[in-house]
């Protein structure tokens, strides 16, 4: 059974901090690492995607591979209370599904 | 303003009856995929397509799930026979589909599914 494990959270960091969420994941012949986020009761939102080792940044989002150690993170960088959401991590090897992290809640206190 | 449109936006129905799910994904996109979403299981891909091409349906379950892609403005999730373990959010998104810009996928609003 592939898994994908993220700390269900809440997460709680104040406005202007930096936010950090983790995921592990099992299969080793993952290649491909998505973070989406997704506010309650509407549709997710990908916004991040990375498949090799190290960071990739976008804005005040840094996602960070370690395929060695299979986790995944994403931080959020001068975090503000609109990124308080659900962030899904998921995981793909090709020729096999995707699999989903249960997601992390976090929350920006101002 | 172009977005991805799913119709309906909610549908209940009795168990045993077919429920189709409707797609059209932003023009110029190559990519569809066909995700599910429940509190209990969380969200699953169930089917992606390239242009229209089924890529990858893995995650759907074979015997009573269906997607296809009869044109470039249409994507369809059709469900027979339908059953209450179905109910769910069943969200569309579309993207393109190379690398450089995978991260650019948009969803749909949701069909919300109930299956009494």
């Amino acid at each position: 059974q592939k898994e994908v494990e993220q700390n269900s959270g809440p997460l709680s960091v104040p406005e202007g901090a930096i936010a950090s969420l983790n995921c592990t994941y099992s299969d080793r012949g993952s290649q491909s690492f998505f973070w989406y986020r997704q506010y309650s009761g509407k549709s997710p939102e990908l916004i991040m995607f990375i498949y090799s080792n190290g960071d990739k940044e976008d804005g005040r989002f840094t996602a960070q591979l370690n395929k060695a150690s299979q986790y995944v993170s994403l931080l959020i960088r001068d975090s503000q209370p609109s990124d308080s959401a659900t962030y899904l991590c998921a995981v793909y090897n090709y020729g096999q599904n995707f699999v989903f992290g249960p997601g992390t809640r976090l929350s920006v206190l101002p | 303003d172009a977005r991805v449109t799913q119709t309906p936006r909610d549908k209940v129905t009795e168990m045993g009856q077919e429920v189709t799910m409707r797609c059209q994904p932003i023009l110029g996109h190559n990519t569809v995929f066909w995700y599910r979403q429940t509190m209990m299981q969380g969200l699953e891909l169930l089917a992606y397509f390239r242009n229209r091409a089924p890529l990858d349906d893995s995650g759907m379950p074979k015997d009573r799930f269906s997607a296809e892609m009869p044109d470039a403005t249409l994507a369809t999730l059709k469900i027979q026979p339908s059953e209450p373990r179905d109910s769910a959010v069943y969200f569309c998104a579309s993207g393109l589909g190379t690398v450089q810009r995978y991260n650019e996928q948009f969803f749909g609003p949701g069909t919300r599914l109930t299956v009494l």
